[in-house]
């Protein structure tokens, strides 16, 4: 149980497109889905918390008109990384919370800029 | 303070040894401490997790340690395996329910 899907899990774009990312839970109903950013080597940076049927609540430094996040549904969260640069090329994962604390994570989406 | 710190960054034990992993956090409103472990290019994956009125929790071959009043918690993992070589991070949360994670310490274990 709590398995948490991704869509893609890779993409390539070129510089100045629009790109989005999935995410699905898919044996439970979600109320709360994260977005983190990870590069190479680095740890986990969470990006925005999102609710469903709420607005997004993004961290401190992440722009929220680059990088919109819609929770449609208990089961379904996107991440559009908006007008992509070299920049913006990293491993995204989300997560979705079942229980208040426990959070499961998806397989991670590689996004590359060119 | 929100910081999670671990150490080491890295580690490299033999087959069958027990490698430790530390954590310290500061924020004492923190009161679940889960531990994840990554495989390259994949996402993390919940091992095991424990509150702070619990000195120890044992789930297979993982265990954590938990000092409520250092502010400290460690995973050991038993008899490890060359299929344990990953990365593994800590993690604290409170009311909030947002992840605050360890940098990371990435295991190597030798045939």
């Amino acid at each position: 149980g709590a398995v948490v899907s991704q869509h893609p899990s890779w993409v390539i774009c070129k510089s100045g497109t629009s790109v989005k990312i999935e995410c699905r839970s898919l044996d439970f109903q979600a109320t709360t889905m994260f977005w983190y950013r990870q590069f190479p080597k680095q740890s986990l940076m969470l990006m925005a918390t999102s609710n469903e049927g709420s607005k997004a609540t993004y961290e401190q430094g992440v722009e929220k008109d680059k990088f919109l996040i819609n929770h449609a549904s208990l089961t379904l969260s996107t991440l559009t990384v908006t007008s992509a640069h070299p920049e913006d090329s990293s491993f995204y994962i989300c997560s979705a919370s079942v229980r208040a604390e426990t959070q499961y994570f998806g397989p991670g989406t590689r996004l590359l800029v060119l | 303070q929100q910081q999670v710190k671990q150490s080491p960054q890295s580690l490299i034990v033999q087959k069958g040894g027990i490698p430790i992993i530390n954590c310290a956090y500061e924020n004492t409103a923190f009161d679940y401490f889960p531990w994840y472990q990554q495989f390259p290019g994949k996402g993390p994956a919940l091992l095991i997790a424990i509150r702070p009125d619990v000195s120890e929790k044992k789930e297979g071959r993982f265990t954590i340690s938990f000092n409520k009043s250092a502010k400290q918690f460690s995973l050991h993992i038993m008899d490890s395996q060359p299929g344990d070589s990953a990365t593994y991070f800590c993690a604290a949360t409170g009311a909030a329910r947002q992840l605050t994670f360890g940098s990371g310490t990435q295991l190597t274990v030798l045939p």
